[in-house]
C-alpha cells in the first residue's frame, strides 16, 4: 500500500546534526513533490521544506533556511532532512507528506503522511 | 505569508450534532484551502482540499465551503470518531501555512 515512513530521530545537543530519511513505497515517488512537516508536541503543524519531483525547486520555512536541507534519491525512493545547528526550539516530530498531485510544485495539499520521527534537541 | 485564523479554539459537541469550523485567512487564497484531521498519537488525516473536495475515503458527512478569505468546515452528524483535531491549511503561495487548530471535544 501507500506509505512512507520516516527515521533518524533521536537525541541531539543543541548545535548539533541531524539526518532523517524517509522511504516512500507503494506510489511512483519520483513523480511526486515531497515535503517535511513537523510538530512540536502539544502544538500545531509547521511546514518547513519542499522539494519538486524532478529536484529543479525547493522552497523553505524562514525558520529554517540556511540549517536544514532537503533532498530526495529518487532511485531510492527516499526523501532526506539534513538538520544542522539545531535548537532547543527544533524540538518536534517531524512528517515526511506527499502532494496529492504529481510533478508541479504545489505547496499541498498533503494526502499521505509517515508516521513521524522525534527529534529531540536537549544538552 | 499567509496567516490563517481557525475558530473556535475548542468545540464542545455532542455526537449527532452538526460540527461548524472556520478558518480565516489574511489574504486571498482563492480556492487552496485544505482541511485535515489529526488523532493523538496520530499523523493528519487529509479530509478536504481545494475547499470542497472529499479526499479519497472520506465520508459525505465532511464538507468544506467558502472562497477568498473565508472558509468552513462542516461536519453533518458527529460521530464518536470525528473528535479530534481540525487544521486548515493554504497552498495559495509559498511558505505554506497551517492554522493554529480546532479541538473538537465531547460535551
Amino acid at each position: 500500500q501507500v506509505q512512507l515512513v520516516e527515521s533518524g530521530g533521536g537525541v541531539v545537543q543543541p548545535g548539533g546534526s541531524l539526518r532523517l530519511s524517509c522511504v516512500a513505497s507503494g506510489f511512483a515517488f519520483a513523480t511526486y513533490g515531497m515535503h517535511w512537516v513537523r510538530q512540536v508536541p502539544g502544538k500545531g503543524l509547521e511546514w518547513i521544506q519542499f522539494i519538486r519531483s524532478d529536484e529543479t525547486e525547493k522552497q523553505s520555512a524562514d525558520s529554517v533556511k540556511g540549517r536544514f536541507t532537503i533532498s530526495r534519491d529518487n532511485s531510492r525512493n527516499t526523501l532526506y532532512l539534513q538538520m544542522n545547528s539545531l535548537s532547543l526550539e527544533d524540538t518536534a516530530v517531524y512528517y515526511c507528506t506527499k502532494n496529492r498531485d504529481s510533478v508541479g510544485s504545489y505547496a499541498g495539499p498533503f494526502d499521505i503522511w509517515g508516521q513521524g520521527t522525534l527529534v529531540t534537541v536537549s544538552s | 505569508e499567509v496567516v490563517l485564523t481557525q475558530s473556535p479554539a475548542t468545540l464542545s459537541l455532542s455526537p449527532g450534532e452538526r460540527a461548524t469550523l472556520s478558518c480565516r485567512a489574511s489574504r486571498s487564497v482563492s480556492a487552496y484551502l485544505a482541511w485535515y484531521q489529526q488523532k493523538p498519537g496520530q499523523a493528519p488525516r487529509l479530509l478536504i482540499y481545494d475547499v470542497f473536495k472529499r479526499a479519497t475515503g472520506i465520508p459525505a458527512r465532511f464538507s468544506g465551503s467558502g472562497s477568498g478569505t473565508d472558509f468552513t468546515l462542516t461536519i453533518s452528524s458527529l460521530e464518536p470518531e470525528d473528535f479530534a483535531v481540525y487544521y486548515c491549511q493554504q497552498r495559495s503561495g509559498w511558505p505554506a501555512t497551517f492554522g493554529q487548530g480546532t479541538r473538537l471535544e465531547i460535551k
